[in-house]
This record gives structure tokens, sequence and C-alpha cells, in this order.
């Protein structure tokens, strides 16, 4: 099982500042990386896919990078609405898996 | 747009059976692989199974292989998972979610949980 781990597990950012989000996966996963975010209460919704591809109606604040075993999602200017879990998730191999979770808040 | 609407969650005692169901609309269901994805409480996310666009392939999580099954209609824009012989850690919120492509092995960007429902809970407990 490819097992991912993202750092750091919370971090608080004010408004408008600039954040990275860390995800390293125990094996190569190639580009096959996706972002979710998860504001409280809601349902996750899909960010950021092929490592560095923004879905559709995503901000382009939002922007991936990496490939193999080391990747980043960036956020630009913060806005309050960031406020959320993003998770990272490998596709390369079965079983398909997420990492923990990073809690950002917005001070 | 697309839609998924999950139903079927509840309260079950452990050894107990339960079957979700996931309304589809909004898209070509027959064109695109499905997928459920579960989250305890206070937790994670954990995909639990898959399954192709036409149904002929099938993958699932392996704490829950033998005990859970993932099936489709097609013809009704249906998607399922029957669960069996529930456990205290099945429960959690459990989401259906479609894939960006057929869910093919191979076939680029699949596996990619591109929209979700809003989710079904699922309590196993005594």
């Amino acid at each position: 099982e490819i097992v991912m781990t993202q750092s750091p597990a919370a971090l608080s950012v004010s408004p408008g500042e600039r954040a990275a989000l860390s995800c390293r996966a125990s094996l190569t996963v190639n580009s096959n990386l996706a972002w979710y975010q998860q504001k409280p209460g809601q349902t996750p919704r899909l960010l950021i896919y092929g490592a560095f591809i923004r879905a559709t109606g995503i901000p382009a604040r939002f922007s991936g990078s990496g490939s193999g075993t080391e990747f980043t999602l960036s956020i630009s200017s913060l806005q309050s609405e960031d406020s959320a879990v993003y998770y990272c998730q490998q596709y390369n191999d079965w079983p398909l898996t997420f990492g923990g979770g990073t809690k950002v808040e917005i001070k | 747009q697309v839609q998924l609407v999950e139903s079927g969650g509840g309260v079950v005692q452990p050894g107990g059976s339960l079957r979700l169901f996931c309304a589809a609309s909004g898209f070509t269901f027959s064109s695109f692989g499905m997928h459920w994805v579960r989250q305890a409480p206070g937790k994670g996310l954990e995909w639990v199974a898959t399954i192709s666009y036409d149904g002929s392939n099938k993958y699932y999580v392996d704490s829950v292989k033998g005990r859970f099954t993932i099936s489709r209609d097609n013809s009704k824009n249906m998607l399922y998972l029957q669960m069996n012989s529930l456990r205290a850690e099945d429960t959690a919120v459990f989401y259906c979610a479609k894939d960006k492509g057929g869910g093919v092995v191979g076939a680029t960007n699949n596996f990619v949980f591109e929209s979700w429902g809003q989710g079904s809970l699922v309590t196993v407990s005594s």
C-alpha cells in the first residue's frame, strides 16, 4: 500500500498570505496525484488532479506541483473561504489512498 | 449539473447488513467509473470501492473485501453498496463519487473523485 503523508497537520495563515501544503508518497505515484478541499460540514471538492491540473471552476490561486513522491499544493493570497482541510490522494496503484489531511486556518 | 444523492444509511447492529444507494443525474452515468469513499466521525477520507463504467471491473480496500459488494444499474443511473457483516469500525459517512473517467486501469486520470454526493451516515452499534 502506498502511504501518503501530509505536512504540516495544521497551519494558521493571515489573509492575503501564501500557504504551501506538502504531500509525500511512500513510493512513486508518477503524476497520479489529486488534491481535495473539505470545508467544515461540507462534502469534499476536487481541486487539482494530474499533480498540477486545476479542476473546473477552481480559482487560479490554487496550484499544484511535484511528481514522483513529493508534491505541493500552493494557495496564494489566502482568503477566509479557504479555511478547510486539504487532502491529497494517489491513484497510481491499488488501494487508492489519501493523506491524513492538512487543516488550514485563516487568522 | 452533476447530482449524486445517497440514501440507505442508518443504525445497524454489529454483524448486520445494509444497502446504500446513490442516484446519479446530470451526466452520462454509463460512461463513468463510480466509487464509494467513507469518512469516520472526525477522521479523514478512506476509499472503499470502485466500479468501472460498465461494471466489468470492481476494486475494494482490503478491510471490506468479502463483506461489501459494489454494483451499478446503468439503465436506472444507480450505484449500490451492499454491506454485510458490519463492524463498529465501519461507522462512517459514506460518499458516492463520480470518476473523472471510465474507471479503467491505464487510462489517464481515471480514479480521480471528480464529484461527490452529500453522504449517507452508517452507524454500527448495539
